[in-house]
């Protein structure tokens, strides 16, 4: 079954310990991207990555890390976790980076920063 | 610079009403829009997509929408709704620039009473 998969898929951690979200799409992609959802804000783009060692910045980069070594994966680094960093976060991805392209969400993952 | 606005934060209808979901967005160019939905405790799934040609387009799960350029709008319809359609739904468009970006509206909860 294609698919995205994240995780975890919820995590309650406090200010400045490090983490990772993992993401990992089994459908060969090229394209992968990481969004927050917020209430009243929808999702903003935090990074993307057109493909392998291709990664750049979104709409709200500050405060995460990303890195695409493999295809399959791209994983959002936390490296100090911060309050304002509490939110639903998604990642996506689609056959290219070309524009128009429907993007395959997971199914998200809840962090709470205390 | 690109924005998309869902004017409605809230909507509840009763079952089998019709329904239809606002989107207004604003971009200089032709737009690549989108509608995709969002079930608790899920990833977003998308419904259906505009990039040219008929501006009325036919989506999963009996939904619709129409572009209006005039307008700037990309309204979501639906002609009876069922309790199962309860979920946040998001507009979104599509802009050039390099890469597959979508901005997405803030979203509207439906909720379905019986």
């Amino acid at each position: 079954e294609a698919q995205v998969t994240q995780n975890p898929r919820y995590l309650i951690t406090v200010t400045g310990k490090k983490l990772t979200v993992t993401c990992s799409q089994n459908m060969n992609h090229e394209y992968m991207s990481w969004y927050r959802q917020d209430p009243g804000l929808g999702l903003r783009q935090i990074y993307y990555s057109m493909n392998v060692e291709v990664t750049d910045k979104g709409d709200v980069p500050e405060g995460y890390k990303v890195s695409r070594k493999e295809k399959r994966n791209f994983p959002l680094i936390l490296e100090s976790p911060s309050p304002n960093q509490t939110s639903l976060y998604f990642c996506a991805s689609t056959l290219t980076g070309q524009l128009g392209q429907p993007q395959h969400f997971g199914d998200g993952t809840r962090l709470s920063i205390l | 610079a690109q924005s998309v606005t869902q004017p409605d934060i809230h909507i509840t209808v009763s079952e089998g009403a019709s329904l239809e979901l606002r989107c207004n967005y604003s971009y200089g160019a032709t737009p690549y829009l989108f509608w995709y939905v969002q079930s608790p405790g899920q990833g977003l799934q998308l419904l259906l997509k505009y990039f040219s040609g008929d501006t009325l387009v036919q989506g999963i799960k009996g939904f619709e929408a129409e572009f209006k350029r005039s307008q700037s709008s990309f309204n979501l319809r639906k002609p009876s709704v069922h309790w199962s359609d309860a979920a946040e739904y998001f507009c979104a468009v599509g802009i050039s620039g390099g890469y597959n970006k979508l901005i997405f509206g803030a979203g509207t909860r439906l909720a379905v009473h019986p």
